[in-house]
């Protein structure tokens, strides 16, 4: 299985910050890797795809970036509404694995 | 614009089986692939496996002898068979569009308890 370890695990930071979550596959992928936000007791919603594609309805202050085996998801002024948990995806080979989330809390 | 929802028994005992199924309206199954994932409380996203609507199907090795997936295009339908269940099968359970999962369910909470 490849292993996706995303860094960091939680954050705190305030309105404005720039804030930057990273995710590392256990071998390559290519770029075929998604971001997801999560909010407490909701689906998680998609943010990015092929690693750096922003999909349609998503704030462009959201970001991805990379290819091969490190990834990173960048949100470049946190919003109020931005606080919740974020996972990366690979579908680069089966099983499909997530990140073990990264939890964006208020500071 | 293509919704899911799951639906199936909130409770199951141990050792019987889990069935969940999740519609699709808005859109036509066809010529997709769909997943099931699950999310215990407090913890993380695991894959369960996924299904084309021809059938084919590939599963989490770490399920794979548990798990059995089908597909009706007819009802606009998939279904998850998850068997001889125990308390760590409990979970949310989502069924989202796609091995890029660009559509989710809203999740529907299956509790294991005898």
């Amino acid at each position: 299985d490849i292993q996706m370890t995303q860094s960091p695990s939680s954050l705190s930071a305030s309105v404005g910050d720039r804030v930057t979550i990273t995710c590392r596959a256990s071998q390559g992928i290519r770029n075929d890797l998604g971001w997801y936000q999560q909010k407490p007791g909701k689906a998680p919603k998609r943010l990015i795809y092929a690693a750096s594609s922003l999909q349609s309805g998503v704030p462009s202050r959201f970001s991805g970036s990379g290819s091969g085996t490190e990834f990173t998801l960048t949100i470049s002024s946190l919003q109020p509404e931005d606080f919740a948990t974020y996972y990366c995806l690979q579908h680069n080979s089966y099983p499909l694995t997530f990140g073990q989330g990264t939890k964006v809390e208020i500071k | 614009q293509v919704q899911l929802q799951e639906s199936g028994p909130g409770l199951v005992k141990p050792s019987e089986t889990l069935s969940l199924t999740c519609t699709v309206s808005g859109g036509s199954i066809s010529s997709y692939y769909w997943s099931w994932i699950r999310q215990p409380a407090g913890k993380g996203l695991e894959w369960i496996g996924r299904i084309y609507t021809s059938g084919s199907t590939n599963y989490n090795p770490s399920l794979k002898s548990r798990v059995t997936m089908s597909v009706d295009t007819s009802k606009n339908q998939f279904s998850l068979k998850l068997s001889s269940v125990t308390a760590a099968d409990t979970a949310v359970y989502y069924c989202a569009r796609g091995s890029l999962m660009d559509v989710w369910g809203q999740g529907t909470t299956v509790t294991v308890s005898s």
